[in-house]
């Protein structure tokens, strides 16, 4: 079993409609980001949490919120979707006492029509 | 603000051949990344470079970090075509909190 999973993987919705975007994890890690990624532009952080009660806006956290509703789970929502929040999105997490390298999930793949 | 560059962005090679992927970076980092990526699937993590002086290899792929020049290099030896994906360098620094800063990823086509 995958130890970062997402769900969906693919999502179609309309503007203004919310969404949510989940995210688990077996690993046991403390840490867990959210990304988008969009073609020409690598990956963004969007926000991440560094243990149940710490949340941190990253570099581009405005139209999106987060909860993380314990430490294998960290959900992104969308409160009314727009056409340009249309990307890759992906969950990751890391371990503060290795290297922290971030091991990625699957992805969801969001289209705003 | 960290910035991290790769060069170049589109690479085609031909099967055989060696080629250096750069990532240079803007300020002093304590950890630096390199990351694959098929199309349409997730990231997957390559080498984590530690110190100045660090190279490490796995296969065909070879991966170094310099510092002082605030550059890393992946050097990729006779490609084969099971190597085509992007690459993606990303740094964290103790400054950022230690969130990872991503260059734009290289796409590597390696043809037959």
């Amino acid at each position: 079993d995958a130890d970062v999973t997402q769900t969906p993987r693919n999502r179609i919705t309309k503007t203004g409609k919310r969404i949510m975007l989940e995210c688990s994890q077996t690993k046991g890690h403390d840490r867990m980001y959210w990304y988008r990624q969009d073609p020409g532009l690598g990956l963004r952080l969007i926000y991440y949490s560094f243990d149940v009660k710490d949340i941190n806006k990253g570099e581009i956290s405005d139209g999106y919120s987060v909860s993380r509703q314990a430490q294998a789970k960290f959900s992104l929502s969308l409160e009314s979707a727009i056409p340009n929040q249309t990307a890759l999105y992906f969950c990751a997490t890391s371990d503060p006492a290795g290297e922290e390298t971030q091991y990625f999930g699957p992805g969801t793949r969001l289209l705003v029509l | 603000e960290l910035k991290v560059e790769q060069n170049p962005l589109f690479l085609s090679m031909q099967e055989g051949k060696n080629y250096t992927i750069y990532c240079n970076y803007s300020t002093t980092s304590d950890r630096l990344y390199w990351y694959r990526q098929d199309p349409g699937k997730s990231l997957e993590s390559l080498f984590v470079l530690l110190s100045n002086g660090a190279v490490k290899q796995e296969g065909r792929l070879m991966a170094s970090l310099d510092t002082k020049a605030r550059l890393s290099t992946l050097h990729i030896t006779a490609a084969v075509h099971d190597l085509s994906a992007t690459y993606f360098c990303a740094v964290d620094t103790r400054g950022s909190n230690y969130k990872l800063t991503f260059g734009k990823g290289t796409l590597l086509t390696v043809n037959p």
